[in-house]
C-alpha cells in the first residue's frame, strides 16, 4: 500500500496564476479530505468527499478555490487566481470506517 | 461547534523522562479520537485511534486514554527518546460527521 499520494510536493507560483494540487487516496477508502495548514491557523478542513460526492465545502475560503473528485482514485484542488495568502501546506487524507491516513502534503508558495 | 485544545503548546524534557500530553474537547458526543505525530516539514502520522466506547489504547511506549464525560484525552509517552521530538496533534471526530477537528498541537523536544 503506497498510502495517500500527493503531487507536487512543492509548488512555487506567481500571484494570479492557476494552481492545481493532486491527490490519490488509498484504494478502498470512501472518504477524501483536503486540509490546509498554516502557522497562524493550524489545520483547517477545506472540503471532503464521500464516494466521490462533495459533502461539506464550508471550509473553502473563497470562490477562487474549487475541488473535484472525478473518480474514486483521484482528486484535485484548484486555486484560480492564486494569492500570496494562499501560501500554506495542503494535505489530502483518506479514510474508511475510522482512522485517517494523510498524504505528505504539497507546500505551496505564492510570490 | 467542536473545539479542541492542547496544552502545553510546547514542552522540553530530558531523555528518559515519562511525559503526558493533554487534549480537551468541548462536545463529548465524539465518535473517536486520534493522536497524530508530525515531524517538521512532513505529513501527519497516525499514532493511536480510540473509539468512543474505549478508555485507552496502547502502542509500544505510547498510551492514550479517553474520558468522554470530562472531554479529555491524554497521550502518555514512556522513557522519552530524542527521536520522539515532533509535534503531537489530537483530533476528534464528532457525532455522525466524518470530518476531524484538530487541536493546535504540542511541540515536544526531547534533549540528550
Amino acid at each position: 500500500d503506497a498510502g495517500v499520494i500527493q503531487s507536487p510536493r512543492h509548488e512555487v507560483t506567481e500571484m494570479g496564476q492557476e494552481v492545481t494540487l493532486r491527490c490519490k487516496p488509498i484504494s478502498g477508502h470512501d472518504y477524501l479530505f483536503w486540509y490546509r495548514q498554516t502557522m497562524m491557523r493550524g489545520l483547517e478542513l477545506l472540503i471532503y468527499f464521500n464516494n466521490n460526492v462533495p459533502i461539506d465545502d464550508s471550509g473553502m475560503p473563497e470562490d477562487r478555490f474549487s475541488a473535484k473528485m472525478p473518480n474514486a482514485s483521484f482528486s484535485t484542488l484548484k486555486i484560480q487566481p492564486s494569492e500570496p495568502r494562499d501560501s500554506a501546506v495542503y494535505f489530502c487524507a483518506s479514510s474508511f470506517l475510522s482512522g485517517y491516513t494523510f498524504g505528505s502534503g504539497t507546500r505551496l508558495t505564492v510570490v | 461547534k467542536q473545539e479542541v485544545t492542547q496544552i502545553p503548546a510546547a514542552l522540553s524534557v530530558p531523555e528518559g523522562e515519562n511525559l503526558v500530553l493533554n487534549c480537551s474537547f468541548t462536545d463529548s458526543a465524539i465518535y473517536n479520537l486520534q493522536w497524530f505525530r508530525q515531524d517538521p516539514g512532513k505529513g501527519l502520522t497516525s499514532l493511536l485511534l480510540i473509539q468512543s466506547s474505549q478508555r485507552e489504547q496502547t502502542s509500544g511506549r505510547l498510551n492514550a486514554s479517553l474520558d468522554k464525560s470530562s472531554g479529555r484525552s491524554t497521550l502518555y509517552i514512556a522513557a522519552s527518546q530524542p527521536g520522539d521530538s515532533a509535534t503531537y496533534l489530537c483530533a476528534v471526530r464528532t457525532g455522525t460527521a466524518s470530518k476531524l477537528t484538530f487541536g493546535t498541537g504540542t511541540r515536544l523536544q526531547v534533549t540528550l
